[in-house]
């Protein structure tokens, strides 16, 4: 199993402020990564996927880069409504695993 | 648009079976571009990969929850259902179900999930 491991596990930011989130691989997974956002009492929201690729809909602020085992997704200018939990997913193998997750708040 | 929904009960006995279905609207599971999924987080926790089903019916299950885990598929409706046997109370969860794509198995569409307590 891929362990995929989330850091760091809270970032204190403002709004406006640049947001800088990890994500490691335990193993190389190429380019084959997510990124999600949830808010509270919601289900996930893909935002990034293929490692850089931004889902339908998600505005140019969030940006993912990789590949290999270590990625990260930036926010580049915080708005009030991106304070929310990220987590990470590898599909590059079976079990598809998630990290822990990185709690983004003010 | 498509939109999933799950439904089952939300208190289930410890060791027994919790059975749980996710329909969906707006598309029809028997697409052979799609893999649906079910994907659980206890309370304050992340996120854990349950396993998915094709429409043809083959399946992918998480090593951790294999020896209790089954899926299926269809039938008449447009459905896909799990099946977790042996429930305990760390099986306590919002499980969602969600789609995702052949080839890439990232989760585009999800159910807004459903809360299912173990306890008796």
């Amino acid at each position: 199993e891929i362990v995929v491991t989330q850091s760091p596990a809270t970032l204190s930011v403002s709004p406006g402020q640049r947001a800088t989130l990890s994500c490691r691989a335990s193993q190389s997974v190429s380019s084959h990564l997510a990124w999600y956002q949830q808010k509270p009492g919601q289900a996930p929201r893909l935002l990034i996927y293929a490692a850089s690729t931004r889902a339908t809909g998600i505005p140019a602020r969030f940006t993912g880069s990789g590949p290999g085992t270590d990625f990260t997704l930036t926010i580049s200018t915080l708005q009030s409504e991106d304070f929310a939990v990220y987590y990470c997913q590898q599909y590059r193998r079976w079990p598809l695993t998630f990290g822990g997750g990185t709690k983004v708040e003010i | 648009q498509l939109q999933l929904q799950e439904s089952g009960p939300g208190l289930v006995k410890p060791s027994e079976t919790l059975s749980l279905t996710c329909s969906v609207s707006g598309g029809s599971v028997y697409s052979s571009n799609y893999y649906w999924s079910w994907i659980r987080q206890p309370p304050g926790k992340g996120l854990e990969w349950i396993g998915n089903i094709y429409y043809i019916g083959s399946t992918h299950y998480n090593p951790s929850l294999k020896s209790r885990v089954s899926m299926s598929i269809g039938g008449y409706r447009n459905q896909f259902s799990l099946r977790l046997e042996s429930i305990t109370a760390a099986d306590t969860a919002v499980y969602y179900c969600a789609r995702s794509r052949g080839g890439a198995y990232v989760f585009d569409i999800w159910g807004q999930g459903t809360v299912v307590t173990v306890s008796s």
